[in-house]
């Protein structure tokens, strides 16, 4: 069985940094480009980054872009995602997901499975 | 950055009604759509991929049609564990986009 379980998530000042971690199981994790996609309190999904198989082709949002990166390491199946210059605004939950093939930002994708999620706090 | 938007945000239902959503993007996508369940304090559950077709293990009462720009999620005979909130998504291009949501509620 496919399995992904987020952790780091936490209460962080504004301007803060914080590492999220996404351990993965059940799938041969460095043939899969993987995302983070977020989800603010009260609205919407958010796609935050993408990283392909070999960790050598990444993608961002541009709300982000400069302040996070993503990457991952194939020995232990971990995905991860640094949080640097943390806003209010990046309150959320953040999920990792499972891309459909190892190309990061191939058309012909989604997002199957997702993790449970970890919340990350931006507060004073 | 391409713009989804669903319609309604929300909607209210019977157990067995059919129920449609719908999904438009602000430019052709040609059929690259997903659909995806989500329930509070859960992952959220793709249910339709490229449009029309339907993830392994999902009831068969979803299905998806469109392509372009215009797309829709049907339920045919709604159950008590559908009720929850319905994201497109498409993966044309990055960064990939969501709709803002479509909240299905019990009447």
């Amino acid at each position: 069985e496919v399995q992904l379980l987020e952790s780091g998530g936490g209460l962080v000042q504004p301007g803060g940094s914080l590492r999220l971690s996404c351990a993965a199981s059940g799938f041969t994790f460095s043939s899969y480009a993987m995302s983070w996609v977020r989800q603010v309190p009260g609205k919407g999904l958010e796609w935050v980054s993408v990283i392909s198989g070999s960790g050598g082709s990444t993608y961002y949002t541009d709300s982000v872009k400069g302040r996070f990166t993503i990457s991952r390491d194939n020995s232990k199946n971990t995905l991860y995602l640094q949080l640097n210059s943390l806003r209010a605004e990046d309150t959320a939950v953040y999920y990792c997901a499972k891309d459909r093939a190892a190309v990061a930002g191939t058309p012909y994708n989604w997002f199957d499975p997702w993790g449970p999620g970890t919340l990350v706090t931006v507060s004073s | 950055d391409i713009q989804m938007t669903q319609s309604p945000s929300s909607l209210s239902a019977s157990v067995g009604d059919r129920v449609t959503i719908t999904c438009r993007a602000s430019q052709s996508i040609g059929s690259y759509l997903n659909w995806y369940q989500h329930k509070p304090g859960k992952a959220p559950n793709l249910l339709i991929y490229a449009a029309s077709t339907l993830q392994s293990g999902v009831p068969s009462r979803f299905s998806g049609s469109g392509s372009g720009t215009d797309f829709t999620l049907t339920i045919s005979s709604l159950q008590p564990e559908d009720f929850a909130t319905y994201y497109c998504q498409q993966s044309y291009s990055t960064p990939y986009t969501f709709g803002q949501g479509t909240k299905l509620e019990i009447k």
